[in-house]
C-alpha cells in the first residue's frame, strides 16, 4: 500500500544549525514527491517538488529510490523556518498521500 | 490572484446534522480536491472533481459527497454528522500535472 512516513513529530535546532527532516515512502510505481510547509496560521504551501529539482528558501530534497526516501535538508536553519512540514506522495496522478508532519522549531 | 478560497472559516454543528462547505479554486485551475485533516494528522484525501464529475475517491463513507459547478467551484457535503467528523477540511485546486494549491480550510466542530 502507498504510504508516507515522517518519523519525527518534532525537530528542534538552534539558528545556524543544519536541518534534516526525514521522509520515507512506500510506492510500487515511479514516485512523485512533494514537501509542503505550513507556517503558523497560514495555509499549506508547496515548498518543493522533486521533479523540479529547485532549491526554495535554502531547502533541498533529493529522491533516493534505493532507500525510498525524500529527506528535506537545509544547511543553516533560520528562525523563520519554524513551521509544520509535510511530505506528500502523488498517487494516481492527482491524489496526494501525506505524512503526519514534522514540526520544526528553530531557537535563536 | 486570490488563490483558493474556502467558506466558511469555522462551523459548529450538532451530531446528525448536515453541512455544506464551499471552495473556489485558484484562477485557471480546473480540478478540485478535498482533504480532511484531523488534529495532529496529515491531510487525508476525500475525493477529487474534474469536469463536474468525481474522478477519484479516498476511503470515506458515502455520507461524504460533493459537487463541482461549471465555474469549477466545488462543494463538500457531509450528512449525518458524527463527532469524529470534527476536523479541518481543506480544498486544493490544480491543473493537470501541477502541484495542488491549498486553501485556508474550514474548521468543522461537531458537538
Amino acid at each position: 500500500a502507498q504510504r508516507v512516513t515522517q518519523p519525527e513529530k518534532l525537530l528542534s535546532v538552534f539558528k545556524g544549525a543544519p536541518v534534516e527532516l526525514k521522509c520515507n515512502y512506500s510506492y510500487s510505481g515511479s514516485p512523485e514527491l512533494f514537501w509542503y510547509v505550513q507556517y503558523s496560521r497560514q495555509r499549506l504551501q508547496l515548498l518543493l517538488r522533486h521533479i523540479s529539482r529547485e532549491s526554495i528558501k535554502g531547502f533541498t530534497a533529493d529522491l533516493n529510490k534505493g532507500e525510498t526516501s525524500f529527506h528535506l535538508k537545509k544547511p543553516f536553519a533560520q528562525e523563520e523556518d519554524s513551521a509544520m512540514y509535510y511530505c506528500a506522495l502523488l498517487y494516481n496522478t492527482d491524489k496526494l498521500i501525506f505524512g503526519t508532519g514534522t514540526r520544526l522549531q528553530v531557537f535563536p | 490572484d486570490a488563490g483558493v478560497t474556502q467558506s466558511p472559516t469555522h462551523l459548529i454543528k450538532t451530531r446528525g446534522q448536515q453541512v455544506t462547505l464551499r471552495c473556489s479554486p485558484k484562477s485557471g485551475h480546473d480540478t478540485v480536491s478535498w482533504y480532511q485533516q484531523a488534529l495532529g494528522q496529515g491531510p487525508q484525501f476525500i475525493f477529487q472533481y474534474y469536469e463536474e464529475e468525481e474522478r477519484q475517491r479516498g476511503n470515506f463513507p458515502d455520507r461524504f459527497s460533493g459537487h463541482q459547478f461549471p465555474n469549477y467551484s466545488s462543494e463538500l457535503n457531509v450528512n449525518a454528522l458524527l463527532l469524529g467528523d470534527s476536523a479541518l477540511y481543506l480544498c486544493a485546486s490544480s491543473l493537470w500535472d501541477r502541484a495542488p494549491h491549498f486553501g485556508n480550510g474550514t474548521r468543522l466542530t461537531v458537538t
